[in-house]
């Protein structure tokens, strides 16, 4: 168990529709990242927020928006959503703002996407 | 933008070694590495910094080469349990991030 918590862990939506996916970061843990796993395109980073804040922008969507509350967890929405989102959405968290030797990032169990 | 891994798959026994490359087309600020099973989320191995190597494990360790912009990943005496896909994760000097294409190891008896 690495502590980052995901849910729901299964969600099967229709197209056109709009999800929150929920992150709850380890205990101690500011940092807190979004990854979409698809077959297609394989592992992308979404965005990462430290401590209420985006750090960092990937590969997101504009039909995509995630946000880090004050309790520090994190959701991500998807709207309009179509066949193509159907994917593994992971969150990770880290203490710090990034990664490093003293600093290892840990993985959610991930949350999956079905769009029908 | 999305590091380039080679090999794509690669099976090894018990006890062989294995290199795992990353090459990427920007210039890079830091390189991850990672392991994935199969249904499970991906393990955070190692980072390696700008001007740093970095040993995250026993036998497992990996070199960054800032001027070629790659990485490598070094598996010793591999165990059975080092099997799974094998994710370097770049971050650029842009401050962006992206994961390479996967290494698929299996480790046979």
């Amino acid at each position: 168990d690495s502590g980052v918590t995901q849910t729901p862990k299964h969600l099967i939506t229709a197209t056109g529709q709009r999800v929150t996916l929920r992150c709850s970061p380890r205990s101690g843990d500011l940092s807190v990242y979004w990854y979409q796993q698809s077959l297609d395109q394989g592992l992308q980073f979404l965005i990462q927020y430290y401590n209420g804040e985006e750090r960092a922008k990937g590969n997101i969507l504009e039909r995509f928006s995630a946000q880090q509350f004050p309790d520090l967890h994190s959701e991500l929405n998807l709207s309009s959503l179509e066949l193509g989102d159907s994917a593994l959405y992971f969150c990770a968290s880290t203490r710090g703002s990034l990664p490093s030797s003293g600093n290892t990032i840990y993985f959610g169990e991930g949350s999956w996407l079905t769009v029908v | 933008q999305q590091p380039v891994q080679s090999p794509q798959a690669v099976i090894l026994r018990e006890g062989e070694d294995a290199v795992i490359n990353c090459s990427s087309s920007k210039a890079l600020y830091s390189v991850h590495w990672y392991r994935q099973k199969h249904g499970e989320a991906p393990v955070f191995l190692m980072i390696l910094l700008k001007g740093g190597e970095q040993k995250g494990h026993e036998k497992i360790s990996a070199s960054f080469n800032e001027k070629k912009q790659q990485s490598s990943l070094y598996l010793t005496a591999s165990q059975l349990s080092y099997s799974g896909t094998y994710f370097c994760g770049t971050r650029d000097t842009g401050n962006q991030f992206y994961f390479g294409t996967g290494t698929s190891l299996t480790v046979i008896p």
